[in-house]
């Protein structure tokens, strides 16, 4: 696709559910960044993948926060656990490079919200 | 430490200029750019780089003071479609990840 990806655009889960939230990033794209949005706040960094290698997961808020890139394309990113503090957009992005800082293109979030 | 940005809100009648500051505690390596309609992804405007390099869009200026650790973003003669709300991350050191301001507000109005 033209733009970066992101299933469920929507999920309503359960107190203690898991949930599991899919990036589809830009076709080549090295780097592949998860955020958090808090209703009328900025993204918040949670981790960072060049290609399958998750550099840097400083972000994730607790142990219940999981992400992969197995395959350094598609990224999962799983809630254990569902807590209501959790209730947020997750947006994820993409860059092209590895090697310098340049632009991130954002998917449309996954607004989850839980009960 | 999170970027502040100011104004925390404006509006505009169509035709008018904008300016958005951000500032950061930190040493900055880049400053980005992105303008967010409700309920829609970021959308990148201009990525501003140690050194004087920028990458962005033709109808938007920006500054950066590497000095002073601040930004600004130029939006003249204002259209209805620059209403939003705009975002400074940045980046410091080797660090990839932004770290966002809580945003500008920005309506136009006919």
């Amino acid at each position: 696709g033209a733009g970066v990806s992101q299933s469920p655009r929507y999920k309503v889960a359960k107190r203690g559910q898991d949930v599991a939230l899919r990036c589809d990033p830009i076709s080549g794209h090295v780097s592949l960044f998860w955020y958090q949005q808090a209703l009328g706040q900025g993204p918040e960094f949670l981790t960072y993948f060049q290609n399958e290698a998750q550099l840097d997961k400083s972000g994730l808020p607790s142990d219940r926060f999981f992400a992969e890139r197995p395959e350094g394309s598609v990224s999962t990113l799983k809630i254990q656990r569902t807590q209501q503090e959790d209730s947020a957009v997750y947006l994820c992005a993409s860059s092209f490079h590895r090697t310098s800082v340049n632009e991130q293109f954002f998917g449309p979030g996954t607004r989850l919200t839980v009960l | 430490q999170q970027p502040v940005q100011s104004p925390q809100a404006v509006i505009l009648r169509e035709g008018e200029d904008a300016v958005i500051n951000c500032s950061s505690s930190k040493a900055l390596y880049s400053v980005h750019w992105y303008r967010q309609k409700h309920g829609e992804a970021p959308v990148f405007l201009m990525i501003l780089l140690k050194g004087g390099e920028q990458k962005g869009h033709d109808k938007i200026s920006a500054s950066f003071n590497e000095k002073k650790q601040q930004s600004s973003l130029y939006l003249t003669a204002s259209q209805l479609s620059y209403s939003g709300t705009y975002f400074c991350g940045t980046s410091s050191g080797s660090a990839r990840q932004l770290t966002f301001g809580s945003g500008t507000q920005l309506t136009v109005l006919p």
